[in-house]
């Protein structure tokens, strides 16, 4: 049972676009949603994260849209960049209880020049 | 450096021998966590230490799998008796507290 579902699975955008990544969850105790930037051969890095007690966070040119009804976080990137070409993975966690983050299987941008 | 440090960063190994891994997490952050990762997957969470307490342990960490975090401090994992499908990135991370967590670069295992 995959607790965190991630979409889509690969995106190819140019420079200067908008890219978006979407993740979807289950379990409704999830409180904490990260999302991490991983370069090969690297260990993921922390980009933004948001609780849900509001929709949407933004810092700097990441945006992160969230819908406690739908069950549903977004990841935007605006304004791509060829250095933003990397893995990215949604990922949720209950503060109050299991702390152990239940990653998505990732999704591989490609920002072309 | 004052980030997660993981050692060695590789690790080739033939199975049936035993491994251990190092992580030494962001000074003050009481909470550490391991996880693995393999080629084209997220991180697997495999156990969860507050101080030298372990609180939490996966299903997916077998009896040859054992983890040690003896001050509070560095955290060691060791693998007995690898396997094949034991090859993967092991993740180290660390945390002040609940929810945000920081990462260490890895170590890749390979058992040949």
């Amino acid at each position: 049972q995959q607790q965190v579902k991630q979409s889509p699975q690969s995106l190819i955008v140019q420079k200067g676009g908008i890219s978006i990544i979407n993740c979807a969850y289950e379990n409704t105790a999830f409180d904490y949603f990260p999302w991490y930037q991983q370069f090969p051969g690297k260990g993921p890095a922390l980009l933004i994260a948001i609780r849900p007690d509001v929709s949407e966070k933004k810092e700097g040119r990441f945006t992160i849209s969230f819908n406690k009804s739908a069950k549903q976080f977004s990841l935007h990137i605006m304004d791509s960049q060829p250095g933003d070409s990397a893995t990215y993975f949604c990922a949720a966690s209950m503060v109050g209880g299991s702390e152990k983050l239940v990653f998505g299987k990732g999704m591989k941008l490609t920002v072309n020049p | 450096d004052t980030g997660v440090s993981q050692n060695p960063r590789h690790k080739i190994t033939k199975r049936g021998q035993n491994v251990t891994f190092r992580c030494d997490p962001i000074s003050e952050h009481n909470r550490l966590y391991w996880y693995r990762q393999t080629l084209g997957q997220g991180p697997e969470f495999l156990t969860y230490f507050q101080n030298e307490a372990q609180l939490e342990k996966s299903r997916l960490l077998s009896d040859r799998f054992s983890a040690e975090r003896p001050k509070g401090s560095f955290s060691t994992l060791e693998i007995q008796r690898t396997e094949q499908g034991d090859s993967a990135m092991y993740l180290c991370a660390s945390s002040p507290s609940a929810g945000e967590a920081f990462f260490g670069q890895g170590t890749r295992l390979t058992v040949v």
